[in-house]
């Protein structure tokens, strides 16, 4: 199994902060890299895949990059709606996986 | 607009089997850039890849889950569906289905369902 591990677990930060989550995979998975985004009680949304293209609809202040076995999600500047959880998920192998998640909340 | 829906009991006896029916309108589930999936989330915590079912036939599972789990489609109907034995209190979960899309060679998924609770209790 590729194991995925996000840093930090959770983070703390106001509107308006530049916020960056980590995703490490325990291999090379070379750009088979997704970020979603989870609040309570819902189904996650896809926000960024291929590691760094932005889906349909999001917003530009989300962005993502790396490759190999180092990936950022990058908020540019917090609003409102973006306290949720974060998770990333690889689909290079047969096996997905997710990382555990990042979940984001309001200093 | 795609939308899926799923659909089964909410309540499954323990050693029983769990089976949930997801049904996609607004789009062909045939359709060839498109894998179909199961994933899990037990309450307050992250999420679990079941499996996938290509339009193929083509299945691949969640090794953790492999002698338990089968996923099927049916093309006449527009739905794939996920039967899961012998369960315990440990499959307790929200239940997702999901549309995976192809981007040349790797897959995202960008529509999901609502989810549906399942709790495995005597």
């Amino acid at each position: 199994d590729i194991q995925m591990t996000q840093s930090p677990s959770s983070l703390s930060a106001s509107v308006g902060d530049r916020v960056t989550i980590t995703c490490r995979a325990s291999q090379s998975i070379i750009s088979y890299l997704n970020w979603y985004q989870q609040k309570p009680g819902k189904a996650p949304k896809l926000l960024i895949f291929a590691a760094s293209s932005l889906h349909s609809g999001v917003p530009s202040r989300f962005s993502g990059s790396g490759s190999g076995t180092d990936f950022t999600l990058t908020i540019s500047s917090l609003q409102p709606e973006d306290f949720a959880t974060y998770y990333c998920q690889q689909t290079y192998s047969s096996l997905i996986t997710f990382g555990q998640g990042t979940r984001l909340e309001i200093k | 607009q795609v939308q899926l829906q799923e659909s089964g009991p909410g309540l499954v006896k323990p050693s029983q089997t769990l089976s949930l029916t997801c049904t996609v309108s607004g789009d062909s589930i045939s359709s060839d850039v498109y894998y179909w999936s199961w994933i899990r989330q037990p309450a307050g915590k992250g999420l679990e890849w079941v499996g996938r079912i290509f339009t193929s036939g083509s299945t691949n599972y969640n090794p953790s889950l492999m002698s338990r789990v089968t996923i099927s489609v049916d093309t006449s109907k527009n739905l794939f569906s996920l039967k899961l034995s012998s369960v315990t209190a440990a499959d307790t979960a929200v239940y997702y289905c999901a549309r995976a899309s192809r981007n040349y060679v790797q897959y995202y998924m960008d529509v999901w369902g609502k989810g549906t609770t399942v709790t495995v209790s005597s």
